[in-house]
């Protein structure tokens, strides 16, 4: 059963736009969070990520939020350009994994920004 | 630059053929890792290293080998590859240290077990 889960396979917005990619979790052991974005035949590539003490983080044209009690995150991309279309992946990794910096993956949401 | 290096990219082979997945990193870290990627269930770890010589069992090792010999390098072994291994595979690479280190990843390696 997914851990993560990112319930839209697929997202399409305007460019100049505001997109919103949306990630929930069941384990409540997870305490920390990263986005990763992925083009076609190349490895994801770190975004941003937020720790569990907080709930929201900015990066530039890219903030994360956190909604504990909810068990909710999303990365707000503002504005959004053609060239973050991708596949954003949201992964979590939990506080009893000891060293270990397994991730668990949701299974990622297309962004088209359209022109 | 600083990248995670795998290799092949690609490869189609047949059960039972020993194959090696090379995965190299040219940014001195200790952590290494081995994901596999399957549609409807996306990343999974297979293996991860601590520093060299200290390997362990991530969620699907079954049918995997991996070897820590030199810090820069983390091969995947499949002794004898059947094809429910048929997948995208992804090595990463990390700091220790915080929890705020960012994993990075090679372009991945799709193979093909017939």
């Amino acid at each position: 059963d997914q851990q993560v889960k990112q319930n839209s396979p697929s997202l399409s917005v305007q460019e100049g736009r505001i997109s919103i990619l949306n990630c929930d979790y069941t384990n409540s052991m997870f305490d920390y969070f990263l986005w990763y974005k992925k083009y076609p035949a190349e490895g994801p590539t770190f975004l941003i990520s937020i720790s569990s003490i907080k709930d929201k983080n900015e990066d530039g044209r890219f903030t994360v939020f956190l909604n504990k009690s909810a068990k909710h995150l999303s990365l707000h991309i503002v504005p959004s350009q053609p060239g973050d279309s991708a596949v954003y992946f949201c992964a979590a990794s939990e506080s009893g994994a000891g060293n270990n910096r397994k991730l668990i993956w949701g299974l990622g949401t297309s962004l088209a920004v359209n022109p | 630059e600083a990248q995670v290096t795998q290799n092949p990219r690609y490869l189609i082979t047949v059960t039972g053929k020993k194959l090696t997945v090379t995965c190299s990193q040219n940014m001195n870290h200790e952590y290494m890792s081995w994901y596999r990627q399957d549609p409807g269930l996306g990343l999974r770890q297979i293996y991860y290293s601590m520093n060299v010589e200290v390997t362990d069992k991530g969620d699907v090792p079954e049918g995997y080998k991996v070897s820590r010999k030199e810090k820069r390098n983390f091969p995947l072994i499949l002794e004898s590859p059947s094809p429910n291994q048929t997948s995208l595979y992804f090595c990463a690479s990390s700091k220790l240290g915080g929890r705020n280190q960012p994993q990075h990843f090679g372009d991945g390696t799709r193979l093909s077990i017939l």
